[in-house]
């Protein structure tokens, strides 16, 4: 079955920075990859996806892009804000949403 | 618009103890999932079911875990006999197009 596995573990980066989370998995039919953001307390809330026929999506601060040879996608926040700080899950689906199988997660804090 | 809604928020139980969670999706959303998330991890599928039918349950452990959607709309999700290791947050997502998946706010179990 798919496997999906996410780092860092943990990223801790200063205001106004970059960050970078990173994601491989191993399924080649694997066709959805979303990236889900989880405040305290909360449930994931997705932020931004992508499918396998697209190279790359942008939303305002937020970018992913996907590497289909290599089998790897990443996630890019740019001006990181202290709202930022959350756990972000990557997952990937061979059925567009269905069977999603999610990385382990990546801490991320933004210092202020 | 109302999101997903689940109960209780937080549950402690002695092990071989039975428990139930609920779960009420968002208005409209035929696709109901229930995940697992232990602590440090990301969620994993237990269960989906489309309206009232079961569309994919090869990861929930059938020999203490039971779900059910009774009129495609609330679940609820049981287990009986809890083990140590069915200690986890449980959460509930919904979906209008089996692709975005709505996330509650989940239920901490604590098994003792």
């Amino acid at each position: 079955g798919e496997n999906v596995e996410q780092h860092p573990s943990t990223l801790s980066v200063q205001e106004g920075d970059s960050a970078v989370i990173k994601c491989t998995y191993s399924d080649s039919a694997s066709n959805y990859f979303p990236w889900y953001k989880q405040e305290l307390g909360k449930g994931p809330q997705l932020i931004i996806d992508i499918r396998s026929n697209v190279g790359e999506k942008k939303d305002q601060r937020i970018a992913v892009t996907l590497n289909k040879t290599a089998k790897h996608f990443s996630l890019h926040i740019t001006e990181t804000q202290p709202e930022d700080s959350a756990v972000y899950f990557c997952a990937a689906s061979t059925e567009y949403g269905n069977k999603l199988v999610f990385g382990a997660g990546t801490i991320l804090r933004v210092k202020s | 618009e109302a999101g997903v809604a689940q109960s209780p928020r937080y549950k402690i139980i002695e092990k071989r103890q039975s428990v139930a969670f609920w779960c009420n999706p968002i208005s409209g959303h035929a696709t109901l999932y229930w995940y697992q998330q232990i602590l440090g991890q990301g969620p994993k599928l237990l269960i989906q079911f489309q309206n009232n039918g079961v569309v994919d349950d090869s990861q929930l452990p059938k020999d203490r875990f039971s779900a059910e959607r009774l009129k495609g709309v609330d679940s609820t999700l049981k287990i009986q006999p809890a083990k140590l290791e069915d200690s986890a947050v449980y959460l509930c997502a919904s979906s209008l197009d089996r692709v975005e998946q709505f996330f509650g706010p989940g239920t901490r179990l604590t098994v003792l």
